[in-house]
């Protein structure tokens, strides 16, 4: 069974730092090409960042670039997201989405999120 | 710009149909795109791809009461025989080199 469980969320000050984790299992992690999307409260999906299976290339949003990494750990079956200065607008439940190699497909499978809440 | 427009909200009643559509910005119109389903307090799940050809390919447990469809630029959602579980938000998403993108979403309210 194809799992993905986020952790790492909570509260965190304005301009402070986190770092989201996303386990995977049911699997061949280093075969699939890995997102993360967020959802602030009551709105709607956004995708914040994506990266190849070997991690020799990596897209941000917008929104995040210059303030989010994404990272994995094929060997760990680990997907990651360092958030540094972090602004009230980063609310947002976290998801880890993978997809597959061939750039041909959307991502198929969903984690259940993790909650990141950034005020003082 | 590569966009997707979904109207806010539908409803339909138990045991009918409706179709959502998701449209694509100009000069996009050979895209494929995603719907995925997020019930209440859930986390997304994935339906299917559907191509601009109109095929579409489902993801595993979809039901076959739910099914993909094209017009141009415009991509279907359709889901027949309505149950209260399918009152959710339904999202679209499409993909380039280096971006992924998501519609505003569709609530679907079943009556």
């Amino acid at each position: 069974e194809v799992q993905l469980v986020e952790s790492g969320g909570g509260l965190v000050q304005p301009g402070g730092s986190l770092r989201l984790s996303c386990a995977a299992s049911g699997f061949t992690f280093s075969s699939y090409r890995m997102n993360w999307v967020r959802q602030a409260p009551g709105k709607g999906l956004e995708w914040v960042s994506y990266i190849s299976t070997g991690s020799s290339t990596m897209y941000y949003a917008d929104s995040v670039k210059g303030r989010f990494t994404i990272s994995r750990d094929n060997a760990r079956n680990s997907l990651y997201l360092q958030m540094s200065s972090l602004r009230a607008e980063d609310t947002a439940v976290y998801y880890c989405a993978r997809e597959r190699s061939d750039g041909l497909h959307p991502p198929d499978y969903w984690g259940q999120g993790t909650l990141v809440t950034v005020s003082s | 710009q590569l966009v997707l427009t979904q109207s806010p909200s539908a409803s339909a009643s138990l045991g009918a149909s409706v179709k959502l559509t998701c449209t694509l910005s100009s000069g996009h119109s050979s895209y494929a795109i995603a719907w995925h389903q997020q019930q209440p307090e859930k986390g997304p799940r994935y339906l299917m791809k559907v191509n601009s050809d109109g095929s579409h390919s489902k993801g595993d447990g979809i039901p076959d009461r739910f099914s993909g469809s094209s017009s141009g630029a415009e991509r279907y959602l359709t889901i027949s025989s309505l149950q209260s579980e399918d009152e959710a938000d339904y999202y679209c998403q499409t993909w380039g080199t280096g971006i992924r993108v998501f519609g505003g979403g569709t609530k679907l309210t079943v009556l």
